[in-house]
């Protein structure tokens, strides 16, 4: 199976922030890799596909980048909503593994 | 708006069974490939399998843990995805959500239903 981590595991930031998560794969997996969002006691919220399109509705100050083995999802001007833990996903090949996750907590 | 709300979450012992239903509503549920995602307590996601379509020749696939051992079926006249699980261990105990399956991810999510398997 693929692994995917993440880095950091947490993350202490203010609103306003920039922000930048990543997710390093343990083999290529090109661009096939998707972000989501979670907040405590929620599903998952699905933001980003093919490493950096944006799913319909997510905010634009939300954006991933990376191919191969390295992504990274940034956040520009972290605003409220947005503390939350962040997980990674690469889809090019089963099983579709998930990153660790990144908790955003406010500093 | 795409709705994915599941069911028959519960208390099960170790070797017992359990049947999770989706019903899903607000897109052609017949087009879609699922799957059932899995998060224990305080720990991350974890894909537990997935259905194509009947269209797509309906077959289903699991992840290691869980093969042999859980079954994912679908009824496309009652818009509704299976999970029937047997010979439940201790581990399997988590928040199991169901989702569309898009290529590879995981584009919708139902609110998810709690499986406890203890004695």
């Amino acid at each position: 199976d693929i692994q995917m981590t993440q880095s950091p595991s947490t993350l202490s930031a203010s609103v306003g922030d920039r922000v930048t998560i990543t997710c390093r794969a343990s083999q290529s997996i090109s661009s096939w890799l998707a972000w989501y969002q979670q907040k405590p006691g929620k599903a998952p919220k699905f933001l980003i596909y093919k490493a950096s399109s944006l799913e319909s509705g997510v905010p634009s100050r939300f954006s991933g980048s990376g191919s191969g083995t390295e992504f990274t999802l940034t956040i520009n001007s972290l605003q409220p909503d947005d503390f939350a833990t962040y997980y990674c996903q690469q889809y090019t090949s089963y099983p579709g593994t998930f990153g660790q996750g990144t908790k955003v907590e406010i500093k | 708006e795409v709705q994915l709300v599941e069911s028959g979450g519960g208390l099960v012992k170790p070797g017992g069974s359990l049947r999770l239903s989706c019903g899903a509503s607000g897109f052609t549920f017949s087009n879609a490939w699922m799957s059932w995602v899995r998060q224990a307590p305080g720990k991350g996601l974890e894909w537990v399998g997935r259905i194509k379509s009947k269209s797509d020749d309906g077959t289903t696939l699991y992840a290691a843990p869980v093969k042999g051992r859980f079954t994912i079926s679908r009824d496309d006249s009652e818009n509704t995805l299976y999970l029937q699980m047997n010979s439940l261990k201790t581990e399997d105990t988590a928040v199991y959500y169901c989702t569309t399956h898009r290529t590879g991810y995981f584009q919708h999510w139902g609110q998810g239903t709690l499986v406890t398997v203890s004695s």
